[in-house]
C-alpha cells in the first residue's frame, strides 16, 4: 500500500539550513506530483511547495520563495525539501503528500517536526 | 492569490445532527476544491475532491457541494468519530488551504 515517511527534522538555529526527505513506496512514484505542507504548532495547514511528476515544474508559497527548494529523485522514490535561511516562523510539522488523480492530496506522510530556535 | 475563508471557525453539535461547513473562495475556482479531516496528532485525510467526489473509503454521511466561489461540506448524521478539524483547499490556481473549522461534540 501507499506509504510515505518523512525524515530530517530537528532543532536548528535561525539562518541555518536543513534538508527534509520523504521516502515513498507502494505506488509508481515517477507518475505523481508531490507536495510539502506544513503546520505550525496549534495552527492550520499551510501549503509550501509542489514538484511535478517529472521534476519539470516547481512552485512555492510566497514566504519560502528563494529560501526553500523542492526536488525529487525518481530513482530513489524520494522527494526533498532543502530549507535555507530558516526563521523562527518556519517552525512546524512538515508533511509530504501525493497529488492524486483528482488533484487533491490523497496520501500523506506522518510528518517531521522542524524547530527553528537559538 | 486565491484566499479561502471557512465558516464557522468552531462548531459544536450533537451526535446525530446534520452539520454544514462553508468555504468561500476569493475568486472562482470552478470545482477544484478538496476537503480534509485532521484529528489531533495525525496527518490530514482527504474526504472530498473536485468539490463533490467522495474519496474511496470515506463514509457516505460526508458529502460536498458547490462550484465557483462557494462550497459546503455536510455531515448528514454526526458521529463521535467525526470530531476533528476540517480544512478546505483550492487547487485551481496553485494551492491554498482554508483556516480550518474545529468540530466539537455538544
Amino acid at each position: 500500500q501507499v506509504h510515505m515517511v518523512e525524515s530530517g527534522g530537528g532543532v536548528v538555529q535561525p539562518a541555518r539550513s536543513l534538508r527534509l526527505s520523504c521516502a515513498a513506496s507502494g505506488f509508481t512514484f515517477s507518475s505523481f506530483g508531490m507536495h510539502w505542507v506544513r503546520q505550525a504548532p496549534g495552527k492550520g495547514l499551510e501549503w509550501v511547495a509542489v514538484i511535478w511528476y517529472d521534476g519539470s515544474t516547481k512552485y512555492y508559497e510566497d514566504s519560502v520563495k528563494g529560501r526553500f527548494t523542492i526536488s525529487r529523485d525518481n530513482s530513489k522514490n524520494t522527494v526533498y525539501l532543502q530549507m535555507n535561511s530558516l526563521r523562527a516562523e518556519d517552525t512546524a510539522v512538515y508533511y509530504c503528500a501525493r497529488e492524486g488523480d483528482g488533484g487533491s492530496l490523497d496520501y500523506w506522510g506522518q510528518g517531521t517536526l522542524v524547530t527553528v530556535s537559538s | 492569490d486565491i484566499q479561502m475563508t471557512q465558516s464557522p471557525s468552531t462548531l459544536s453539535a450533537s451526535v446525530g445532527d446534520r452539520v454544514t461547513i462553508t468555504c468561500r473562495a476569493s475568486h472562482s475556482i470552478s470545482n477544484w476544491l478538496a476537503w480534509y479531516q485532521q484529528k489531533p496528532g495525525r496527518a490530514p485525510k482527504v474526504l472530498i475532491y473536485k468539490a463533490s467526489n467522495l474519496e474511496n473509503g470515506v463514509p457516505s454521511r460526508f458529502s460536498g457541494s458547490g462550484s465557483g466561489t462557494e462550497f459546503t461540506l455536510t455531515i448528514s448524521s454526526l458521529q463521535p468519530d467525526d470530531i476533528a478539524t476540517y480544512y478546505c483547499q483550492q487547487y485551481n490556481n496553485w494551492y491554498t488551504f482554508g483556516q480550518g473549522t474545529k468540530l466539537e461534540i455538544k
